[in-house]
């Protein structure tokens, strides 16, 4: 049973759409991460949220931690080709423990 | 910038090689860990090390061993080499050592095929 579970596990959109991806939990995390991973390269980091309720944007990315910190989405606005790959979310369950990782979305955005 | 840097993209091994998979980064992080990437199942922890000569088990440590001589280096060993080992392996490392919110800087990824 995945700690972190993530959807939907694929997404296949047009440029200009938006787009929710959800990771979820039983579990209470003290931080939570959001990755993505082009293909052939390892993922790189985009994000991360501390805070219960707390919403980070990074340009068209907007990122939220649930109140109860058991949950996070990640929301683009206007999808663009660039912004295909794989998506993961990665949660700490305490404070400077290992990350626990998602299933990941792999996101496809067509021109 | 920080880069972690895998041995090989690719490799090939047969059934019951020894294989050597080497991980060098190069900004003085004290954590190292080893992942395996697989369809549908995301990254799972198989080694991590805090410290040279310091090492503890993930989620999935059989069939592997790993060995950090230096801060910079970990590498994971797959003693006997089994087809259920052909999985893509990630290497990643962070600063500091249980500390919170630390971001994790991952290898380019090495695709392993045992057949």
């Amino acid at each position: 049973t995945q700690l972190l579970e993530q959807s939907p596990q694929f997404l296949s959109i047009q440029e200009g759409e938006n787009l929710t991806v959800y990771c979820n939990s039983s579990s209470v995390f003290s931080s939570l991460q959001w990755y993505r991973q082009e293909p052939g390269e390892g993922p790189v980091l985009l994000v991360t949220v501390v805070t219960g309720g707390e919403v980070k944007k990074l340009k068209r990315l907007t990122f939220q931690f649930g109140d109860a910190r058991k949950d996070s989405s990640l929301h683009i606005t206007a999808a663009q080709p660039g912004d295909t790959g794989l998506y993961l979310c990665a949660g700490e369950r305490t404070s400077g423990s290992r990350l626990t990782f998602g299933e990941g979305t792999q996101l496809t955005v067509n021109p | 910038d920080v880069k972690v840097t895998q041995s090989s993209r690719y490799l090939v091994k047969r059934t019951g090689e020894k294989v050597f998979l080497e991980c060098v980064q190069d900004m003085d992080h004290e954590n190292m860990f080893w992942y395996r990437q697989d369809p549908g199942l995301g990254l799972r922890l198989i080694y991590f090390s805090y410290d040279v000569k310091m090492k503890e088990k993930g989620d999935i440590p059989e069939g592997y061993s790993v060995s950090r001589e230096k801060k910079e280096r970990f590498s994971l060993i797959l003693e006997s080499a089994s087809t259920n080992q052909t999985s893509m392996y990630l290497c990643a490392s962070s600063l500091w050592a249980h500390r919170p919110n630390t971001e994790a800087f991952f290898g380019q990824g090495t695709r392993l095929t045992v057949v």
